[in-house]
């Protein structure tokens, strides 16, 4: 079973300051995924990194993918109250049998 | 209108009971998942089905059946509801696409079983 270790599982910061968000597995992906997921409804993604090495920006957000593709992170500038919500990274072995395992996910509040 | 739906969005049964969750999508997606949400365990993989014929278990299926009924429908079953089904559940859907397949999520149901 390929497990995804996301940290920290918890952040309370305030608006303006800048945040990163971890994923980190033992096992390597073929790709890893960004979602988000706001109360009340179902996560949405926000990105997919399937290079090792690569780096994706989203406006504030910027998602990079490890060299061994075996770890992700996501680095928000500036949060904003509307960053709130659940982060969750997925990843993906790849294949004709695709499914994705999702790490336990980082609940970020950020504070005006 | 939602591309995924689910229903009930909010779901109270009794222990034995057996109830169905239900799953539609106007995507065309092939592809269909069922999740259970826990707070601090993330999203686990119930079952999963690739098209009309194909039905699997994912890591946690006991107590759990499923029903895919056309392309666009997908159904959870829990056969006799124990207290710790309760949960939040999400359908999802996806069309093959490698290593950049999406996943398109409903907006979960939300059950409690007592």
């Amino acid at each position: 079973t390929q497990l995804l270790e996301q940290s920290p599982q918890f952040l309370s910061i305030q608006e303006g300051e800048n945040l990163t968000v971890y994923c980190n597995s033992s096992s390597v992906f073929s790709s890893l995924q960004w979602y988000r997921q706001e109360p009340g409804e179902g996560p949405v993604l926000l990105v997919t990194v399937v290079t090792g090495g690569e780096v994706k920006k989203l406006k504030r957000l910027t998602f990079q993918f490890g060299d061994a593709r075996k770890d992700s992170s996501l680095h928000i500038t500036a949060a904003q109250p509307g960053d709130t919500g659940l982060y969750l990274c997925a990843g993906t072995t790849g294949g004709s049998n695709y499914k994705l395992t999702f790490g336990k996910g980082t609940l970020l509040t950020v504070n005006p | 209108d939602a591309d995924v739906t689910q229903t009930p969005r909010n779901r109270i049964t009794k222990t034995g009971k057996r109830i169905m969750l239900e799953c539609s999508q106007t995507k065309g997606h092939d592809r269909m998942y069922w999740y259970r949400q826990d707070p601090g365990l993330g999203l686990r993989l119930i079952y999963y089905s690739f098209d009309v014929k194909d039905i699997n278990k994912g890591e946690i299926s006991d107590g759990y059946s499923v029903s895919r009924q056309a392309q666009a429908k997908f159904s959870l079953s829990l056969e006799s509801a124990i207290p710790n089904q309760t949960a939040l559940y999400f359908c999802a859907t996806s069309d093959p696409g490698g290593s950049q397949e999406t996943q398109y999520f409903g907006p979960g149901t939300r059950l409690l079983v007592l």
